[in-house]
């Protein structure tokens, strides 16, 4: 089963408009981490946020973190049409078990128009 | 700095069969994850190795095995390959594997079973 579910599943927007997507997980975590994927492609590392931020930025890129709503949001502003691309959010487990291992959420499929 | 090689980058087998995916990681990290992505199941983590070890494995059947090499190289194998082994097989590498690491991720081996 999936610790986090992204939503929404899928975004349409143009060029210049900001894209905001949100991901909720099950259980405590330690880092909430960010990830984008070209199609077909792996994944590429965004963003982390801990568990005691509440947001965090980075570039172009905004990421919020509400630990009592077990919740997080990643808005893009100014978007391009290079930032067509899956979005997956990803958490680690506050466990003895946790080495190398994230568990996704369903991502958000953003697709840019010029 | 070499990112995260995977080979090879396409494989089509048969059901039955048996095949290894490779994975080079970054030079200097040690920990080594593999995961499957499925349009149907999302990212789903299969194990993770770090010096030569394996520490951590997810839920699969014991078909699906990996190794590590003493030069953190990986590989793995699935054996009697079923048709729902179709999908992305992700290796990502960093560090020490530990939580608040993010994970740099190979381009993926898109396995085929007919």
């Amino acid at each position: 089963s999936q610790q986090g579910e992204e939503d929404p599943q899928a975004l349409s927007i143009q060029e210049g408009e900001n894209a905001t997507m949100n991901c909720s997980y099950k259980t405590s975590i330690n880092n909430l981490q960010w990830y984008r994927q070209n199609s077909g492609r792996g994944l590429v590392h965004l963003i982390l946020i801990r568990s005691n931020e509440r947001e965090k930025h980075s570039g172009r890129l905004r990421v919020t973190l509400d630990t009592s709503k077990k919740s997080s949001s990643l808005l893009i502003t100014a978007s391009r049409a290079a930032d067509t691309a899956s979005y997956f959010c990803a958490t680690d487990l506050r466990a003895t078990d946790s080495w190398g291992k994230l568990q996704f959420g369903a991502g958000t499929q953003v697709v840019v128009t010029p | 700095k070499a990112g995260v090689t995977q080979t090879p980058r396409y494989l089509i087998k048969t059901r039955g069969q048996q095949v290894t995916l490779s994975c080079s990681p970054i030079s200097g990290h040690r920990s080594v994850s593999w995961y499957q992505q499925t349009p149907g199941q999302g990212l789903q983590f299969l194990f993770e190795y770090f010096s030569e070890t394996q520490r951590n494995k997810g839920n699969f059947p014991g078909r699906f095995s990996g190794r590590q090499f003493s030069n953190s190289r990986s590989e793995m194998n699935v054996s009697t390959l079923e048709l729902g082994d179709s999908a992305l097989y992700l290796c990502a590498s960093s560090m020490t594997g530990e939580a608040n690491e993010k994970l740099f991720f190979g381009s993926g081996t898109q396995l085929s079973v007919l």
